[in-house]
């Protein structure tokens, strides 16, 4: 079954530790997208990529870096420069090619927390 | 003014009524129109599109007004299954594309 797959479920970070968040999606699907979500608020977009080798900043993006080296990888770090990192971060992609009907297939979440 | 803003509820209503929910948004531009649904600590899954002429999936029904800016969303005959946040999102293409999330509006339907 085609879809997007992130990991881990549950991450703790230690402060001053870089954690990376896992995304691959099998959808081939150019574009992929990070959100972060905090309790009773909407997502926020932190980083974002349409095509392979290429990212843009979110909203958000301090603290957090991205690469784009396959298709179908879309990992997350969160950086010790993120002062505030215990959130729901959810992964998602979308096929870019359908102008602006951009309905976005999304990961199970990944709920960080700090130590 | 946030971009997309929705009452975030708690919508708390019996089993078999009807609960409607508002979405608004602020730029005039915005092209593309969803209700996502999610439930507690899972991820979004899209509801249904919003349309112009307005759209009915069995026992929901969106609507979207352009000239007040709001998209509706409304639940017919509430079950104990349909308990979750529902967020409005909306997307514009002024200066590329973007997608913006509602907070969520939460809804507890109870037996």
């Amino acid at each position: 079954d085609g879809g997007i797959t992130q990991s881990p479920k549950y991450l703790f970070r230690k402060e001053g530790q870089n954690v990376t968040l896992s995304c691959e999606q099998n959808l081939n699907h150019d574009a992929m997208y990070w959100y972060r979500q905090d309790p009773g608020q909407g997502l926020r977009l932190i980083y974002y990529s349409q095509i392979v080798n290429d990212f843009q900043k979110g909203d958000i993006a301090e603290g957090y870096s991205v690469s784009r080296e396959k298709k179908e990888s879309f990992p997350l770090t969160v950086t010790s420069a993120q002062k505030n990192p215990t959130a729901f971060y959810l992964c998602a992609s979308s096929d870019r090619s359908k102008t602006t009907n951009e309905k976005l297939f999304f990961g199970s979440g990944t709920q960080l927390s700090v130590l | 003014r946030k971009e997309v803003e929705q009452d975030p509820g708690p919508f708390n209503v019996p089993e078999g009524a009807t609960v409607a929910f508002n979405c608004t948004y602020s730029n005039s531009a915005s092209q593309s129109f969803f209700w996502y649904r999610q439930d507690c600590r899972k991820e979004p899954k899209l509801l249904m599109s919003v349309y112009s002429s307005g759209n009915e999936d069995g026992r929901f029904t969106a609507q979207l007004n352009r000239a007040s800016q709001y998209i509706s969303l409304l639940i017919r005959d509430s079950k104990l299954s349909d308990s979750a946040t529902y967020l409005c999102v909306v997307i514009s293409n002024t200066g590329g594309f973007k997608t913006i999330f509602g907070a969520g509006t939460r809804l507890f339907v109870k037996a």
